[in-house]
């Protein structure tokens, strides 16, 4: 089956721009997360969505990122005015979460973001 | 901030060696995970071991955990040119599904 699917591939945008990301998740996979990561660095993690229930959202950074998750399936996360320091690769992934605890996540191959 | 850090940041080898990948983690944890990523790629899920685990193995890896040092080690053995990869630990801590990644090894294993 397909994996989980994120658009657009890449994005270039000017800087106070803002920018929509899309996410597509595994079908029947009822946990999703949104993650950003630096050249060369690690994973930060910014959201994390489980089901019904209201999300985690401790990672954002400012209140210029925000995400929803419609219908318990897609995802968007939005940057407004957006800043150079923005630009990175932005990952989702989804796994069954609550369906089965410990279950691994599955990556998109992520959204790379060019602030200029 | 991360819940993970991984040492060594790099590590290069021949192929055929062993490589061999620590992270280290800040609170208790229900499961660590290990995950794989190719340049320019997401991440692959590669192996999980839980908290009451010691040791777990899986084909050419072998994990470890120690919980009172709250850290744990990734074995690859008999490397091979296509381990090449950056490799990162993620934990969850406790009461939670919120899964933290390290900062992650990156492996070059030359042909």
């Amino acid at each position: 089956g397909a994996g989980v699917s994120q658009s657009p591939s890449n994005k270039v945008t000017e800087k106070g721009k803002d920018v929509e990301l899309r996410c597509d998740p595994i079908s029947g996979h009822t946990a999703l997360y949104w993650y950003r990561q630096s050249l060369g660095q690690g994973l930060e993690f910014l959201i994390y969505f489980q089901g019904n229930s209201a999300p985690d959202k401790s990672g954002l950074p400012s209140d210029r990122f925000s995400a929803e998750r419609t219908g318990g399936s897609v995802s968007t996360l939005t940057i407004q005015r957006t800043q150079q320091e923005d630009s990175a690769v932005y990952l989702c992934a989804s796994s069954l979460g609550g369906l089965q605890p410990n279950s691994p996540l599955h990556f998109g191959n992520g959204t790379r973001l060019t602030v200029t | 901030s991360q819940q993970g850090e991984e040492d060594p940041q790099a590590l290069s080898i021949q192929e055929g060696e062993n490589a061999t990948m620590n992270c280290s983690y800040k609170t208790s944890i229900n499961n660590l995970q290990w995950y794989r990523q190719n340049s320019g790629r997401g991440l692959v899920h590669l192996i999980l071991i839980r908290s009451n685990e010691r040791e777990k193995h899986s084909g050419r890896l072998r994990v470890t955990l120690d919980t009172s040092k709250k850290s744990s080690s990734l074995l690859i053995t008999a490397s091979r040119a296509a381990d090449t990869a950056s490799y990162f630990c993620a934990t969850d801590a406790l009461n939670t599904d919120k899964l933290i990644f390290g900062t992650g090894t990156r492996l070059q294993v030359f042909p």
